[in-house]
């Protein structure tokens, strides 16, 4: 079964600061991978997606994330984070055909001004 | 504006009382999902209706059930609610296949029913 593995738990960084947040999932073939992000007390929301083209996709406030088919990797990254960008972020695949969305541990980002 | 809606948005419930969540969508997707989110985790699917057929995780305990009376409103009822049932219910929906359009395979979330179990 597809899996889908974040390596950071906790990131804690100054504002200005660039990130990286890691994300690899288990197989190969078609895959669709999204990450969401989850503010404190709010739900969770769409940050960006791939399905199919252009491997460098952008998405909301300034994230932009790499699909790396060779190396299983879909790493989300920013390049000078704000304070605002305090969250919770999952990376996620598809896996089976309705949709079914399979998250990552999620990686908790604390960024001080 | 489009979107899916959960209510209530806090519910407590005592151990073993029975207890009825609710998610109710204006996007007319055919595909309704639950997922269950404990503290400091990730969303874990409990289940999801493909129009009315109800497909069950295999490791989803019995005393989750649902029921989908028609597109738009999707219910989650637990049984016999434990301290462990205690968690963030989110409701999210979307397109299938056969649907397309815009947010193709996209999954639209609700707000979530934090569930405290006394």
């Amino acid at each position: 079964a597809q899996s889908v593995s974040q390596h950071n738990h906790h990131v804690i960084l100054s504002e200005a600061a660039s990130l990286e947040l890691g994300c690899n999932y288990s197989y190969g073939g078609t895959v669709n991978l999204f990450w969401y992000v989850q503010y404190p007390g709010q739900h969770l929301q769409l940050l960006l997606k791939y399905f199919s083209g252009d491997p460098l996709v952008k998405g909301i406030k300034g994230f932009e994330a790499e699909f790396i088919k060779s190396k299983f990797s879909f790493n989300l990254r920013k390049p000078s984070v704000q304070w605002s960008d305090t969250a919770e972020y999952f990376c996620a695949v598809i896996s089976g055909g309705y949709n079914k969305l399979i998250f990552g541990a999620g990686t908790r980002l604390a960024v001080h001004p | 504006d489009a979107m899916v809606i959960q209510n209530p948005r806090y519910q407590v419930t005592q151990f073993g009382k029975p207890v009825t969540l609710s998610c109710s969508q204006t996007l007319n997707h055919n595909v309704m999902y639950w997922y269950q989110q404990k503290s400091s985790q990730a969303p874990k699917l409990l289940f999801h209706y493909y129009d009315k057929d109800f497909n069950n995780e295999a490791d989803t305990p019995d005393n989750f059930q649902s029921r989908r009376p028609n597109t738009s409103f999707c219910f989650l009822d637990i049984r016999s609610p434990g301290l462990g049932d205690a968690a963030m219910y989110l409701c999210a929906t979307s397109a299938s296949p056969g649907q397309g359009g815009s947010g193709f395979y996209e999954q639209y979330f609700g707000p979530g029913t934090r569930l405290t179990v006394t």
